[in-house]
C-alpha cells in the first residue's frame, strides 16, 4: 500500500513570498499532522487535522496555516516567509481516532529553503 | 507539559558493538512511547513502540522496555551493523493531547566497520 506522499520534495523561495506544501496520507488514514524539523529546534509540532477539522495546534505564528480536504489530503501554507522558516517539513498520517494513540507514518518531507 | 529527553550524540561504535541510547520522558496523562529512525534525506520510520508500562517493543534486533517507575524507554541493540547508522528519535504521545508527538532531540549513530 502506498505510503505518505509529500510534494514537492524541494522548494526555494524568497523572503516575503508564500508557499503551499501538500501531503497525501495513507489510504484510510483520517489524521494528518505537520512537523517542522530544524537543526536548532529539532522536531516541532505544527498542527493536526482529523476529518477536515483542526484538532490540535502547536506554538507557531498565524503565518502557518493548514487545511484538510474530504479525501484526507492536507496542505499547509506559510505566508510572508522568513529566513528562519527554512526547514524540513514533515507530514504524518495515522488511523488515530479521538480515543486511540497509534503510530504515525511519515512522508519523506519537503525541504524548504528561504533566501 | 510533556517532554522527551534523550542522550546527546553523536555516538560512534564499531560493528558488532552493543548499543544503548537513553530516553526519559515526562507526561501528564498516559503516554505511548516510540522510537523512530531517520536515514539521511528521508522522513521518519517507526522502529518500535510500547503502549503501556512493562511492554517491550522490538524490531530488527532493537529493543526498548517501557519503565513507568523510572519514566524511561531506553533503546538497545546487542550487535550493531554499519546499516544501523542513522539518527534515532525517542517520542511519545499522551492521552491528554491526542495524536501530537513529542520528540527528543535525536541521537546520531555512526557504525564503523
Amino acid at each position: 500500500k502506498a505510503g505518505v506522499t509529500q510534494t514537492p520534495r524541494y522548494l526555494i523561495k524568497t523572503r516575503g513570498q508564500q508557499v503551499t506544501l501538500s501531503c497525501s496520507p495513507i489510504s484510510g488514514h483520517r489524521s494528518v499532522s505537520w512537523y517542522q524539523q530544524t537543526p536548532g529546534q529539532g522536531l516541532q509540532f505544527l498542527f493536526e487535522y482529523f476529518s477536515e477539522t483542526q484538532r490540535n495546534k502547536g506554538n507557531f505564528p498565524g503565518r502557518f496555516s493548514g487545511r484538510q480536504f474530504s479525501n484526507s489530503r492536507s496542505e499547509m501554507n506559510v505566508s510572508t516567509l522568513e529566513l528562519g522558516d527554512s526547514a524540513l517539513y514533515l507530514c504524518a498520517s495515522s488511523l488515530a481516532t479521538a480515543a486511540l494513540n497509534t503510530e504515525a507514518f511519515f512522508g519523506q518531507g519537503t525541504r524548504l529553503t528561504v533566501v | 507539559g510533556d517532554s522527551v529527553t534523550q542522550m546527546e550524540g553523536p555516538v560512534t561504535l564499531s560493528e558488532e558493538a552493543f548499543l544503548t541510547i537513553n530516553c526519559t520522558y515526562t507526561a501528564t496523562g498516559y503516554p505511548s512511547l516510540f522510537w523512530y529512525v531517520q536515514y539521511p534525506g528521508e522522513g521518519l520510520q517507526l522502529l518500535l513502540k510500547a503502549t503501556k508500562a512493562d511492554d517491550k517493543g522490538s524490531n530488527k534486533g532493537f529493543e526498548a522496555t517501557y519503565r513507568k517507575e523510572t519514566t524511561s524507554f531506553h533503546l538497545e541493540k546487542g550487535s550493531v551493523q554499519v546499516s544501523d547508522s542513522a539518527v534515532y528519535f525517542c517520542a511519545l504521545t499522551d492521552s491528554n493531547t491526542g495524536n501530537q508527538f513529542y520528540f527528543g532531540t535525536g541521537t546520531s549513530l555512526t557504525v564503523i566497520p
